[in-house]
């Protein structure tokens, strides 16, 4: 099952309001990645956060990795059109190697 | 393009084929994944390559899935005897391997839609 955990599934936003999507892990995680699909597009990969307590910000988008790095977030400020589409955490379960993707918070901004 | 790239894009086969799908992934990464992803759903890890070594693979990947990477640079993915189930998008990834813990960025390919009629 899903050990990297997203909510909400879908937010629908007016343009301009804020946007945020919440990443919860059931084990600590080392570090924490975010990606971005556009509809019909393949994940491209935003950030990604290895320290407690970290936040990073990319113009409009700021990151955070929980301080018992168990949790992460990424806030949308001022929403545009083109920040629609699905959001994913994805962190290394069990080992470093490979990651799990949380089932992604699904964006749609109306002009 | 110096991206990740996937062969086919689509395929549509029926219910008891083999099919096989190939990604290239950037040149200088040495680490390649496989996904899958089906709607409304975030990736799923299937397996990994170290250069040509498969290193793991996930207790989703039946023993009619197997996955190549014969000289560390491209892979390939095949499904023998496919079900309907089996129907989705299949993405490949690389990354550089991580000088610290973890791997750096994946860079995702367009992926393969697979349907199964």
């Amino acid at each position: 099952g899903q050990q990297v955990m997203q909510i909400p599934q879908y937010q629908h936003v007016q343009e301009g309001e804020d946007f945020t999507t919440y990443c919860n892990s059931s084990t600590t995680l080392s570090n924490i990645q975010w990606y971005k699909q556009r509809p019909g597009g393949h994940p491209v990969f935003l950030i990604q956060l290895v320290k407690s307590g970290e936040v990073k910000k990319q113009k409009r988008l700021t990151f955070q990795f929980g301080e018992a790095k168990k949790n992460s977030s990424l806030h949308i400020t001022a929403t545009q059109t083109t920040d629609v589409g699905t959001y994913f955490c994805a962190g290394p379960i069990y080992n470093f190697n490979k990651f799990y993707f949380g089932s992604g918070t699904k964006l749609n901004v109306k002009p | 393009d110096t991206g990740v790239s996937q062969d086919p894009r689509h395929k549509i086969t029926k219910r008891g084929q083999n099919v096989t799908f190939r990604c290239d992934p950037i040149s200088e990464h040495n680490r390649l994944y496989w996904y899958r992803q089906t709607l409304g759903q975030g990736p799923e890890f299937l397996t990994y390559f170290q250069n040509e070594a498969q290193l793991e693979k996930s207790r989703l990947l039946s023993d009619r899935f197997s996955a190549e990477r014969p000289k560390g640079s491209f892979s390939t993915l095949e499904i023998q005897r496919t079900e309907q189930g089996d129907s989705a998008m299949y993405l490949c990834a690389s990354s550089l391997l991580g000088t610290g813990r973890g791997s750096t960025e994946a860079f995702f390919g367009q992926g393969t839609r697979l349907t199964v009629v």
